[in-house]
């Protein structure tokens, strides 16, 4: 079956840091692109981050540059978003997608609050 | 980064009715522009991309038009199952920013 599973969602204070992880299965996950997009309580949605299949090109919002750390490993089908410097307008629930956007994940939810 | 506005923000209708929802962008994308759905609690669901193409498995009452910077997506009558939130998203250049959202509630 083709899906994505993210996990490592929760409860941090702001300040803090938290790591994300997506297991992808079902499709060749080393040649696909990889994003994680956002939504917070009641909002709309914000992509966050952008990977290439090798790694090579990694693209990042604004809103998160500086502080959100997207990586891969192939061997693992799984991708990651190393959270730090956590703020309260972080939270919301992270999607993995697949480049395309034609396969998401449930979502993880992340709360930032002390 | 480029703006994505959509119209109406809300939008109600009745079962079998015919809904346009409009995105509009800030700059041109071309025809690089995605329309999706999602419920409450669930991931958002691809339906259009190239802003025309048909997701496989998507019904054919779901179609898109558009290029440059004026999107439309149009469903050709309306199934119980349709009501939901429609976003578009531009993925011409990151940020791949997407639209506000459009909520279709039942009349």
């Amino acid at each position: 079956e083709v899906q994505l599973v993210e996990s490592g969602g929760g409860l941090v204070q702001p300040a803090g840091s938290l790591r994300l992880s997506c297991a992808a299965s079902g499709f060749t996950f080393s040649t696909s692109s990889m994003n994680w997009v956002r939504q917070a309580p009641g909002k709309g949605l914000e992509w966050v981050s952008y990977i290439s299949g090798s790694s090579a090109i990694i693209y990042y919002a604004d809103s998160v540059k500086g502080r959100f750390t997207i990586s891969r490993d192939n061997a693992k089908n799984s991708l990651y978003l190393q959270m730090s410097s956590l703020r309260a307008e972080d939270s919301a629930v992270y999607y993995c997608a697949r480049s395309g956007f034609d396969m998401w994940g449930q979502g993880t939810m992340v709360t930032v609050s002390s | 980064d480029i703006q994505m506005t959509q119209s109406p923000s809300s939008l109600s209708a009745s079962v079998g009715d015919r809904v346009t929802i409009t995105c509009r962008a800030s700059q041109s994308i071309s025809s690089n522009l995605n329309w999706y759905h999602q419920k409450p609690g669930k991931a958002p669901k691809l339906l259009i991309y190239a802003a025309s193409s048909l997701q496989s498995g998507v019904p054919s009452r779901f179609s898109g038009s558009g290029s440059g910077t004026d999107f439309t997506l149009t469903i050709s009558s309306l199934q119980p199952e349709d009501f939901a939130t429609y976003y578009c998203q531009q993925s011409y250049s990151t940020p791949y920013t997407f639209g506000q959202g459009t909520k279709l509630e039942i009349k």
